[in-house]
């Protein structure tokens, strides 16, 4: 069945690191992918989204490329800041509407 | 513009009570779907209204429950409450019926704890 797998965490990264989070995924046809975000209390936001192969969703200095080829959609920041201190969630959604996420990786920026 | 509302945003309940969370979607939004958040976990699809009627569902039991008004605003019914139904509640509506590449937009929450 469709499925998300993401790097585990949680990651913690000084501020200016470069952010890499690794997400794959499975699924029988050709999904929508997603970035979403969740700050401590809150829902999620999305941070970022690519609905066909080689395109590139970019917002607030994320960026991710859907990658067909080897089914990856992995999430980079060049320059991380304690503001970016979050869970990241990686989604997939097909023509179903559902969607299907990762567990979440938790990153942690110290200055 | 308001987004996604949810209320209550925390409740607790004990085994066996019944439960009601509502949420009202983003307003042009007429596709609700609800989610379950277990603690350090991903969120997991409930199911999705869409015109008033359910249109798919994931896996959960019977005793999960929903329904969706005419103005798109939603319920959902969790009757004879498990401690594993303790988890954050989550509603995301969608515009156009929700289609392929349709973003989810997400409520905050209702945190639930059953004691």
């Amino acid at each position: 069945g469709d499925s998300v797998t993401q790097m585990e965490g949680p990651v913690t990264l000084s501020e200016e690191a470069f952010l890499t989070i690794n997400c794959t995924y499975t699924a029988t046809g050709y999904p929508s992918l997603f970035w979403y975000v969740q700050y401590p209390g809150e829902g999620l936001q999305l941070l970022l989204k690519a609905t066909k192969a080689d395109d590139k969703g970019s917002n607030k200095g994320f960026e991710a490329t859907y990658r067909k080829e080897t089914t990856s959609f992995h999430l980079e920041k060049g320059s991380v800041q304690v503001s970016d201190s979050a869970v990241y969630f990686c989604a997939l959604l097909m023509t179903g509407n559902q969607f299907y996420f990762g567990t979440g990786t938790s990153l942690t920026v110290i200055p | 513009d308001a987004g996604v509302t949810q209320s209550p945003t925390h409740l607790i309940k004990t085994r066996g009570q019944q439960v009601t969370l509502r949420c009202s979607p983003k307003s042009g939004h007429d596709t609700v779907s609800w989610y379950q958040q277990a603690l350090g976990q991903g969120p997991q699809f409930i199911f999705q209204y869409y015109e008033e009627e359910e249109r798919q569902r994931g896996n959960f039991p019977d005793r999960f429950s929903g329904h969706q008004f005419p103005n798109y605003s939603s319920e959902l019914n969790v009757n004879a409450l498990l401690l594993g139904d303790s988890a954050l509640y989550l509603c995301a509506s969608s515009p156009r019926g929700g289609g392929a590449g349709e973003t989810q937009y997400f409520g905050p929450g209702t945190r639930l704890l059953v004691l």
